[in-house]
């Protein structure tokens, strides 16, 4: 099994829908979360970061983390089409000045105006 | 812009050979990290470096090395290149310590031919 599993996608939707992007992980040691978007041959831009469980909105992101199910979402509201891209969920244990970070392996997501 | 600085964006090169990739990170942070992304793999973890010292190693191939220089620079050296070298390298830094997110730099999209 994989430490995080991704749903690759591809996801189309229509331009204003509620997109729902969601990542699962094995390790419970895992403490910090991330989501990162990556447009096409770019460099992964770090949206939204959250510690431990529960939710934390910005605009129309919101990351959502379940703990106890390991279970990672993130919600994005009234899609653009500019919001189509890759999404990568991120993760790492605690521990002090060494925490590199577990990624999924992306959802492709198009937004379709 | 995340204030990582990748050079050079693009590089070509013939199997057997050896290149550098050459990254600074963002004012302040100390910690530096490279990942591999290549079509089918994601984001692969290579090696961590915090304030000059080695500290996480991830699926770095022995013909890879890398070094954190005390002005904090990083570089990544590839030798003895193959053709399933070719992939994006891209560089991240974070501030260290308990702080884990990672701003990424635009990569360098490597060609072995």
């Amino acid at each position: 099994q994989k430490e995080v599993e991704q749903d690759p996608g591809p996801l189309s939707v229509p331009e204003g829908a509620i997109v729902s992007l969601n990542c699962t992980y094995s390790n419970s040691a895992f403490q910090y979360f991330m989501w990162y978007r990556q447009y096409s041959r770019k460099g992964p831009e770090l949206l939204m970061y959250t510690y431990s469980s529960g939710n934390k909105e910005d605009g129309r992101f919101t990351a959502q983390v379940d703990k106890s199910s390991k279970y990672i979402s993130l919600f994005i509201r009234d899609s653009q089409p500019s919001d189509s891209a890759t999404y990568l969920c991120a993760m790492s244990a605690r521990s002090e000045g060494n925490t590199p970070l577990v990624f999924g392996k992306g959802t492709r997501l198009s937004v379709i105006a | 812009d995340s204030g990582v600085t990748q050079t050079p964006k693009h590089l070509i090169t013939a199997t057997g050979q050896r290149v550098t990739l050459r990254c600074s990170p963002r004012s302040g942070d100390l910690s530096v990290y490279w990942y591999q992304q290549s079509l089918d793999q994601g984001l692969q973890f290579l090696i961590q470096y915090y304030n000059g010292e080695e500290r996480a190693k991830g699926n770095i191939l022995e013909r890879f090395s890398a070094q954190q220089f005390p002005d904090l620079h990083s570089e990544l050296n590839l030798s003895s290149l193959e053709l399933g070298d070719s992939a994006l390298y891209f560089c991240a830094s974070s501030v260290g310590g308990i702080r884990t997110e990672a701003f990424f730099g635009q990569g360098t999209r490597l060609t072995v031919v």
